[in-house]
């Protein structure tokens, strides 16, 4: 079974600096997606990121860029000038590319962004 | 246009008594998922509509748990004899693309059972 793993519960940050939100999993499957979702206080999840796994290059949206390293089963999430409308859970979702619907999130790290 | 609409945006309700959640997809959007997010947790799949398939159900945790979808609209998640530690967020997302990761959710249904 695939678990995804998010081993701070919380992270907190300066505002303007970098901050990085860890996140590993387990698969045994070669083809995959790794997403970072955004969680505010509304409820309202937001996709952040997407990295394909057959994808060398990491990918980067504007402030948020991702470490992908596939032989370690590790896809961490650094947030650069980090902003207070930044503050939110961060969720890692693993999603297997024969799978269809099923994405499988882990914990979530509750981000704080001090001013 | 408007994005996922949930309703109603809290729900209490007694043990044992029947709920019907309410999702209104993008338009246009042929995918639908109903996540449930229990406190501090993160996200479990419930169910997966794409358009008239047959809808993927094995996320369902019980028999008390049924959803419906019609066509490319309206989604109801109905959960029969509520029980405490059905009390979470449902969240319902949509998609444009079958099987693609959801990126439009809505603000989900925070449901207490007491």
């Amino acid at each position: 079974a695939q678990t995804v793993t998010q081993s701070q519960p919380e992270m907190s940050v300066q505002e303007a600096e970098t901050v990085t939100l860890s996140c590993t999993y387990d698969t045994s499957e070669s083809d995959y997606y790794l997403f970072w979702y955004k969680q505010p206080p509304s409820r309202q999840m937001i996709l952040v990121i997407r990295q394909e796994a057959y994808k060398q290059q990491n990918a980067t949206e504007n402030r948020f860029s991702v470490n992908f390293q596939k032989a370690a089963k590790s896809f961490s999430l650094k947030i650069s000038d980090s902003q207070l409308g930044d503050a939110a859970m961060y969720f890692c979702a693993y999603k297997p590319e024969t799978s269809g619907s099923r994405l499988t999130f882990g914990e979530g790290t509750q981000l704080t962004v001090n001013p | 246009g408007a994005g996922v609409s949930q309703s109603p945006s809290n729900k209490v309700t007694e043990k044992g008594k029947d709920v019907e959640l309410r999702c209104d997809p993008i338009s246009g959007h042929t995918a639908l998922y109903w996540y449930r997010q229990r406190l501090g947790q993160g996200l479990e799949f419930l169910i997966y509509f794409q358009g008239n398939s047959a809808p993927d159900k094995s996320g369902l945790p019980s028999d008390r748990f049924s959803a419906e979808r019609t066509g490319e609209s309206v989604s109801t998640l109905t959960i029969q004899r509520t029980q405490q530690e059905d009390s979470a967020v449902y969240l319902c997302a949509s998609s444009l693309v079958p099987l693609y990761p959801p990126g439009d959710f809505g603000s989900g249904t925070r449901l207490t059972v007491v």
